[in-house]
């Protein structure tokens, strides 16, 4: 049973350009979460959706940040015109959802972005 | 709000000397506190999950204790393949199923 997967591994990109980070869920969960972390720094929450649905974006920054859950494929998390600020780890996670709120999240291992 | 707070940052034990890690959180209706284990380049590894005070749960030398304010990782008799970031994490009855993690504790155990 494939776990969390996450692609790529790593990404560079220019201050300026956009970057898009994806995450398959493990099978048969229908619940994503995306996880930002720094250097020396915990895990800060950003987003959590569902299937074609938003259901918490409160760790979100305002501007050029967005994610979406599309029926069909990948989550994807957009980040449009990058700063070096943006340089970090970004992990994606998943659970079953429904009533199984209690469950654990799993993790994928990240896609490092690094802003020159 | 929220929160969650690790101690200490970074241990340094040597193998075979027991310790405990610490978590103290404040969440408004807490309904699990998880613990997970970091490898450098990798996610988060799923540990345990402890849903009220006085719970208990073990896996190896591992064994992660539950209080109304505070949780416990002890680890006893540790081995240099124990190295890695410790993190605990709290869910909220209100929070569907978002984590709010501490900082961390870097634990190091030198053979």
């Amino acid at each position: 049973n494939a776990g969390v997967m996450q692609n790529p591994r790593h990404l560079v990109r220019r201050r300026g350009q956009e970057a898009r980070l994806r995450c398959s869920p493990m099978k048969g969960h229908s619940h994503v979460y995306w996880y930002r972390q720094l250097p020396e720094e915990g895990l800060k929450f950003m987003v959590y959706l569902q299937k074609e649905n938003i259901i918490d974006e409160s760790g979100m920054p305002k501007e050029r940040f967005s994610a979406e859950f599309p029926k069909e494929g990948p989550s994807i998390l957009r980040i449009q015109q990058v700063v070096r600020g943006d340089s970090a780890a970004y992990f994606c996670a998943s659970s079953p959802g429904g009533q199984s709120y209690n469950s654990p999240l799993h993790f994928g291992n990240g896609t490092r972005l690094t802003v020159t | 709000e929220d929160q969650v707070t690790q101690s200490p940052e970074a241990l340094r034990l040597q193998e075979g000397e027991s310790s405990s890690l610490n978590c103290s959180y404040t969440v408004s209706g807490l309904r699990g506190l998880f613990w997970y284990r970091q490898d450098p380049g990798k996610g988060p590894e799923f540990l345990f999950t402890l849903y009220s005070a006085g719970e208990e749960k073990e896996k190896e030398r591992l064994k992660a204790t539950l209080t109304k304010k505070e949780s416990f990782l002890h680890i006893t008799a540790p081995k240099p393949e124990d190295s890695a970031t410790y993190l605990c994490a709290v869910q909220a009855y209100n929070q569907g199923g978002k984590l709010i993690f501490g900082q961390g504790t870097e634990l190091s155990v030198k053979p």
